[in-house]
């Protein structure tokens, strides 16, 4: 079945350092790709997504491209701050557009 | 609009008990989703209304679990006999006809079976 693959944490960085958190797929047919954001004591939210393959999802700094020949949809962000400091989860749509996910990147980034 | 609530926010109860959780949708959303979140990993897909149709269930909601939407309104996800395994996150979303990728989540409700 369909399935999502992420990086294992935690990620600990610096101020300002570079950030990249893989996510690799397996998928029948064409889903949507997701980066879902997860901060202390609060629900998820959408951090960007891509709908079809080439797509570059971006917002607050974060993007990710859809790669369909490397099956890939790694985020980044050029320099993370303090307040990024959560658990990123990769997501896909399934059939009825429900959401399966990673099992989630915990980043800590450190002044 | 406040967004999704879910009522209770947390929830304690002996094994064997029954429990209801409550999720309160976007009132124009007629997309509502089930998923279940156990610590360390991502939220697992348990079940998915378009308005009062329970369109989809996952295996991995056994027969003890059981999720309606009356009127397409509002849902209840229900659990008898609770058994440990069940402790969880239980998280409901809603999203709109015109946007399938529009999500919003709730808050969600941690239930501990003791």
């Amino acid at each position: 079945g369909d399935s999502v693959t992420q990086m294992e944490g935690p990620v600990t960085l610096s101020e300002e350092a570079f950030l990249t958190i893989n996510c690799t797929y397996t998928a029948t047919g064409y889903p949507s790709l997701f980066w879902y954001v997860q901060y202390p004591g609060e629900g998820l939210q959408l951090l960007l997504k891509a709908t079809k393959a080439d797509d570059k999802g971006s917002n607050k700094g974060f993007e990710a491209t859809y790669r369909k020949e490397t099956t890939s949809f790694h985020l980044e962000k050029g320099s993370v701050q303090v307040s990024d400091s959560a658990v990123y989860f990769c997501a896909l749509t399934g059939g009825y557009n429900k959401l399966i996910f990673g099992a989630g990147t915990r980043l800590a980034v450190h002044p | 609009d406040t967004g999704v609530s879910q009522n209770p926010r947390h929830k304690i109860t002996k094994r064997g008990q029954n429990v209801t959780f409550r999720c309160d949708p976007i009132s124009e959303h007629n997309r509502l989703y089930w998923y279940r979140q156990t610590l360390g990993q991502g939220p697992e897909f348990l079940t998915y209304f378009q308005n009062e149709a329970q369109l989809e269930k996952s295996r991995l909601l056994s027969d003890r679990f059981s999720a309606e939407r009356p009127k397409g309104s509002f849902s209840t996800l229900e659990i008898q006999r609770t058994e440990q395994g069940d402790s969880a996150m239980y998280l409901c979303a809603s999203s709109p006809r015109s946007d399938a990728y529009g999500y919003t989540f709730g808050s969600g409700t941690r239930l501990t079976v003791v």
